[in-house]
């Protein structure tokens, strides 16, 4: 069955440090997938979008790597600081058919701690 | 980029009722959609809003439960229909010109007594 995990468990950083936030999936062979913000009580925020034959894309202090091989995103903040706390989530866009949609993971809750 | 606003931003409502939330979108778009997202769980796509057709649903959604009308580029409802506790979580509607950048409205919290 197609699954797109991410880790459940939240990721506590010390302010100052990079936090690393992966994304795997299987049976998909996505287009491209994107990592979106969300803050509690509020609506998913566009992040990045990184396509299949792209390696890595940056964003200020924000960098995603995408692994086709590995069927793996990871999704890098450098420089952490206590605002970037939230949950991070990582969808793909795959289909067949002339069908395609987006498909989000679970999420994976960041903490900066101070 | 496109602001979204959804209302209701909440509700409480009975057993067997039934709830329309509406998505207005501040610049035509070509797609709307809605998802669902239950507390500590992934979003869950409901459907695509189509303009001048009926909704595309995904497995497990059916018109009859989440009909869904879209009369014109900016403005979307979907109504929850014989509501039952299962029905209880967030209802987001998001917007996009082209899928790989979705906006997403702030969300409906519903919670079904």
């Amino acid at each position: 069955s197609q699954k797109i995990e991410q880790n459940s468990e939240a990721l506590n950083i010390q302010e100052g440090k990079t936090a690393t936030l992966t994304c795997n999936y299987t049976n998909y062979s996505p287009a491209y997938l994107q990592w979106y913000r969300q803050d509690p009580g509020r609506g998913p925020v566009f992040l990045l979008l990184i396509r299949e034959n792209e390696k890595e894309k940056r964003k200020e202090r924000l960098k995603v790597t995408f692994d086709t091989t590995l069927k793996q995103s990871l999704f890098h903040i450098t420089a952490s600081q206590p605002a970037d706390s939230a949950t991070y989530l990582c969808a793909l866009l795959a289909g067949s058919g002339g069908y395609q949609k987006v498909t989000f993971g679970t999420g994976t809750k960041l903490q900066v701690i101070p | 980029s496109a602001v979204i606003s959804q209302k209701p931003s909440r509700d409480i409502c009975q057993r067997g009722t039934s709830l329309t939330i509406q998505c207005q979108v501040d610049s035509q778009v070509t797609m709307m959609f809605w998802y669902r997202q239950q507390p500590g769980q992934s979003l869950t796509l409901i459907a695509t809003a189509n303009q001048g057709s009926e909704a595309t649903y995904e497995s497990g959604f059916v018109i009859d439960k989440f009909p869904i009308s879209r009369p014109n580029l900016t403005f979307s409802t979907l109504t929850v229909s014989n509501m039952s506790p299962e029905d209880s979580s967030i209802y987001l509607c998001s917007a996009s010109g082209a899928l790989e950048t979705q906006y997403f409205g702030p969300g409906t919290r519903l919670l079904v007594l």
